[in-house]
């Protein structure tokens, strides 16, 4: 099935630093969302965009809708251990699909 | 409040068997999404079930079905499984139909040997 792209893959990275990710697509959305979801559990909402070029932030979490409406980035400040999950961006077109991405697996070192 | 609850939460059938598998959306919400995630991948959208009937569906074989009670909750059904249908079943609900976030559920685990 179709899956957006998301990079990178996945990462290691140093408790305290700085997360960036993206996730990209041949098509425009009207919609992005952000989860998380940890082993055995379904995704965890973080952030929802629901406008071109709009910037929202949870927490440590920051994301951004694209001005292109085909790319969505987020942003986590300071990581902490419990950072570690798999993040899923996912778009919506229409009223009702949402299409995900590929997935990128965080894992960091305390 | 309760988030979505799913049930069971693993499941292993045989191939050629069916299954069904149950959700309760978050009180007040109306729509409720199956997706299929396979293990490594994220989720794919199998259904959506909005005011008891079918809003949209993904491209799955028509083994899989699925309908919504006027409790909103829902039931996903699959026939005659394949190994390839061994994944995590989430149920999603969201409050309306339309420009609306969804929140998840744990999932059903299947298993299918």
């Amino acid at each position: 099935g179709q899956q957006l792209n998301q990079s990178p893959q996945s990462m290691f990275i140093q408790e305290g630093e700085d997360v960036s990710m993206n996730c990209t697509s041949s098509s425009i959305f009207n919609t992005w969302l952000w989860y998380k979801q940890e082993p055995g559990e379904g995704p965890v909402l973080l952030i929802a965009l629901y406008k071109a070029g709009e910037l929202t932030s949870n927490g440590r979490l920051t994301a951004q809708f694209g001005i292109t409406r085909k790319d969505s980035f987020l942003n986590i400040s300071a990581s902490i251990p419990s950072d570690v999950g798999i993040y899923f961006c996912a778009g919506r077109r229409g009223t009702y699909k949402y299409i995900f991405g590929t997935g990128t697996r965080l894992k960091v070192l305390a | 409040d309760a988030g979505v609850t799913q049930s069971p939460t693993h499941l292993i059938k045989t191939r050629g068997q069916h299954v069904t598998l149950r959700c309760s959306p978050i009180s007040g919400h109306k729509s409720v999404s199956w997706y299929q995630q396979v293990l490594g991948q994220g989720p794919q959208f199998i259904f959506q079930y909005y005011e008891k009937e079918e809003r949209g569906r993904g491209n799955f074989p028509d083994r899989f079905s699925a309908r919504q009670f006027p409790n909103y909750s829902s039931e996903l059904n699959v026939n005659a499984l394949l190994l390839g249908d061994s994944a995590l079943y989430l149920c999603a609900s969201s409050l309306e139909q339309g420009q609306e976030t969804q929140y998840f559920g744990p999932g059903t685990r299947l298993l299918v040997l």
